[in-house]
């Protein structure tokens, strides 16, 4: 099976503009994770997708939105771009089903740099 | 909500030598602990996990060990090369019908050849 893809890889943005940053899951995967990682703060939990509902979030601005469509694959938004949402964004597929915690498989992540 | 703590940040060691990674969590509810690697540039990868009805997992020169009481979580490498050479992170799911990770801080580990 092909693996967790993300476009774009790279993304350079200024201040206050807004950006999304999609995500394809593994053939099969209904439930779609993004985390946010930067030097600082590590990998953080943005929210989470399955079956087109958001299932659970994080401690982030309601900047960050995301939505899953019927395919599974997944957007992350981000509005008024600010400099500190320069990060290495990731999404994570895994089946979703089981509710009890499963293998996540990662994406290459989008690199997001704020000017 | 869930936290993570991860020890050391930072490990160096002698090619062949073992290395240890601990972490601790603080939701007794949570029930699954996966170790991810990542190497420079790349994606986060699992390397071995571990459920909360189990003490141990092995898998060949890579274990994790699991104290429920204590809510902490150990990687354990033995025979280390240098291309086990990355960062490290434990994670902990909570139960709840969520796929959430709550990562530590991640320790990255060097060793020398």
């Amino acid at each position: 099976k092909a693996g967790v893809t993300q476009t774009p890889r790279y993304l350079i943005k200024t201040r206050g503009q807004q950006v999304t940053l999609s995500c394809s899951p593994i053939s099969g995967h209904r439930s779609v994770s993004w985390y946010q990682q930067t030097p600082g703060q590590g990998l953080q939990f943005l929210f989470e997708y399955f079956s087109e509902t958001q299932r659970n979030k994080g401690n982030f601005p309601g900047r960050f939105s995301g939505r899953q469509f019927s395919n599974s694959r997944s957007e992350m938004n981000v509005s008024t771009l600010e400099l500190g949402d320069s990060a290495l964004y990731l999404c994570a597929s895994s089946p979703g089903t089981s509710g009890r915690g499963e293998t996540q498989y990662f994406g290459p992540g989008t690199r997001l740099t704020v000017l | 909500g869930e936290n993570v703590e991860q020890h050391p940040s930072t490990l160096s060691v002698q090619e062949g030598d073992s290395a240890v990674i601990k972490c601790t969590y603080s939701d007794s509810a949570s029930n699954y602990f996966p170790w991810y690697k990542q190497e420079l540039g790349k994606r986060p990868q699992l390397i071995i996990d571990i459920r909360s009805n189990v003490g141990e997992k092995k898998d060949q020169r890579i274990a994790v060990t699991l104290n429920k009481t204590a809510k902490h979580f150990s990687l354990h490498i033995t025979e280390t090369q240098p291309e086990d050479s990355a960062v490290y992170f434990c994670a902990a799911v909570t139960q709840g019908g969520s796929e959430k990770l709550v990562f530590g801080k991640g320790t990255k580990l060097t060793v020398n050849p």
